[in-house]
């Protein structure tokens, strides 16, 4: 079954405690990308890749990193998580560019930084 | 810079009417535009999209969309809503210049019995 799988699914956590939330698509997909989700803003994008080794920031970008060492995974990787981080996060891949492709998304990451 | 507009936070149809979702985005060229759907605890599903062509486009479990590109809307429409529909609808549109999807605030709809 195609998918995109997110985990871990909850994550309740400190403020400055590193933090990793991986993504796997099993579409051979060349874009993935990641986004959050908050109450009234809609989705804004943190980071994307076109390709293996190919990332670029998104809207907002501050405070994550993120990497692409093989076509299927594109963790998002918080240093110093702090509280404004608090959100629900989704992954999401397409065949190629994500902006003329429908995007596959994961069923998120619900994040708590207390 | 492109934007997407959802003017309605949320709204409440009784099941068996019909429905209209409205979408307004800003931007330059023709965009590439989507209408997603995410039930609660789950992630975002395409319902449909739009990238040229005939400007009413048909989407799955009954959902079309009208682009006007005079008035820059994409709104939503089912002519009969069912319980299962209740869920948040997102529209969004896309540039290949920008190389991401822009999203609206999205709309909650409720169902009434």
């Amino acid at each position: 079954e195609a998918q995109v799988t997110q985990n871990p699914r909850y994550l309740i956590t400190v403020t400055g405690k590193k933090l990793t939330v991986t993504c796997s698509q099993n579409m051979n997909h060349e874009y993935m990308s990641w986004y959050r989700q908050d109450p009234g803003l809609g989705l804004r994008q943190i980071y994307y890749s076109m390709n293996v080794e190919v990332t670029d920031k998104g809207d907002v970008p501050e405070g994550y990193k993120v990497s692409r060492k093989e076509k299927r995974n594109f963790p998002l990787i918080l240093e110093s998580p702090s509280p404004n981080q608090t959100s629900l996060y989704f992954c999401a891949s397409s065949l190629r560019d994500g902006t003329n492709q429908p995007q596959h998304f994961g069923d998120g990451t619900r994040l708590s930084i207390l | 810079a492109q934007s997407v507009t959802q003017p309605d936070i949320h709204i409440t149809v009784s099941e068996g009417a019909s429905l209209e979702l409205r979408c307004n985005y800003s931007y330059g060229a023709t965009p590439y535009l989507f209408w997603y759907v995410q039930s609660p605890g789950q992630g975002l599903q395409l319902l449909l999209k739009y990238f040229s062509g005939d400007t009413l486009v048909q989407g799955i479990k009954g959902f079309e969309a009208e682009f006007k590109r005079s008035q820059s809307s994409f709104n939503l429409r089912k002519p009969s809503v069912h319980w299962s529909d209740a869920a948040e609808y997102f529209c969004a549109v896309g540039s290949t210049g920008r190389r991401a999807l822009t999203f609206g605030s999205g709309t909650r709809l409720q169902v009434q019995p």
